[in-house]
């Protein structure tokens, strides 16, 4: 059973331009989550979604971010007009279920914005 | 809102020695908690998964527990090797919510 995969896993963008970063959840899993981890800091709650359903956003910043996991295919997370403050790792992970299920996390993707 | 203190933020010990990590949480509304090891430039893998009904779970020579009426969780390291060398993170969740709270780990070097 492959693990949660991530791409790409390192990105560079000139700051104005769009990013998306790709997560495929384990096998069986429909409950996918988005961490972001600021240089020097903890890993921080984003997003949840269940296929087609954005659950909880909470933790996204209000402009510029969106997240999306289709019927079919990966779950995308779309900044839009990077700033160098965009500069992070970006982690998924996903679990079977929600409440007080394991959550599996992928190897991330490092953002640079120059 | 929860919040999530480690002690020590960063070990250095030989190789062979026991180790005990501690990861203290302000709320112990959690339904579990759960204990990462981060590699530079990595992500993260799953120790440990400790469901709020559990006292402590244990997986070869790691060994966790968790008081929730104390907000506190431990992680022993039995007879430490240089490959455990990583970040350590506990990560309970937010007040009755999925959405896990991670605090800045403790940096652990073990020396050959």
């Amino acid at each position: 059973n492959a693990g949660v995969m991530q791409n790409p896993r390192h990105l560079v963008r000139r700051r104005g331009q769009e990013a998306r970063l790709r997560c495929s959840p384990m096998k069986g899993h429909s409950h996918v989550y988005w961490y972001r981890q600021l240089p020097e800091e903890g890993l921080k709650f984003m997003v949840y979604l269940q296929k087609e359903n954005i659950i909880d956003e909470s933790g996204m910043p209000k402009e510029r971010f969106s997240a999306e996991f289709p019927k079919e295919g990966p779950s995308i997370l779309r900044i839009q007009q990077v700033v160098r403050g965009d500069s992070a790792a970006y982690f998924c992970a996903s679990s079977p279920g929600s409440f007080s299920y394991e959550q599996y996390f992928g190897p991330g993707t490092r953002l640079t914005v120059t | 809102k929860q919040e999530v203190t480690q002690i020590p933020a960063a070990l250095s010990v030989p190789e062979g020695e026991n180790l005990v990590l501690n990861c203290s949480f302000t709320d112990s509304a959690i339904y579990n908690l759960q204990w990462f090891r981060q590699d530079p430039g990595k992500g993260l893998t799953s120790l440990l998964l400790i469901q709020s009904s559990q006292r402590e779970q244990t997986s070869g020579r790691l060994n966790a527990s968790l008081d929730k009426s104390s907000g506190r969780s431990t992680l022993y390291i039995a007879a430490s090797q240089p490959g455990d060398s990583a970040t350590y993170l506990c990560a309970p969740p937010d007040s009755g919510t999925y959405k896990y709270i991670f605090g800045t780990g403790t940096r652990l070097k073990v020396l050959a």
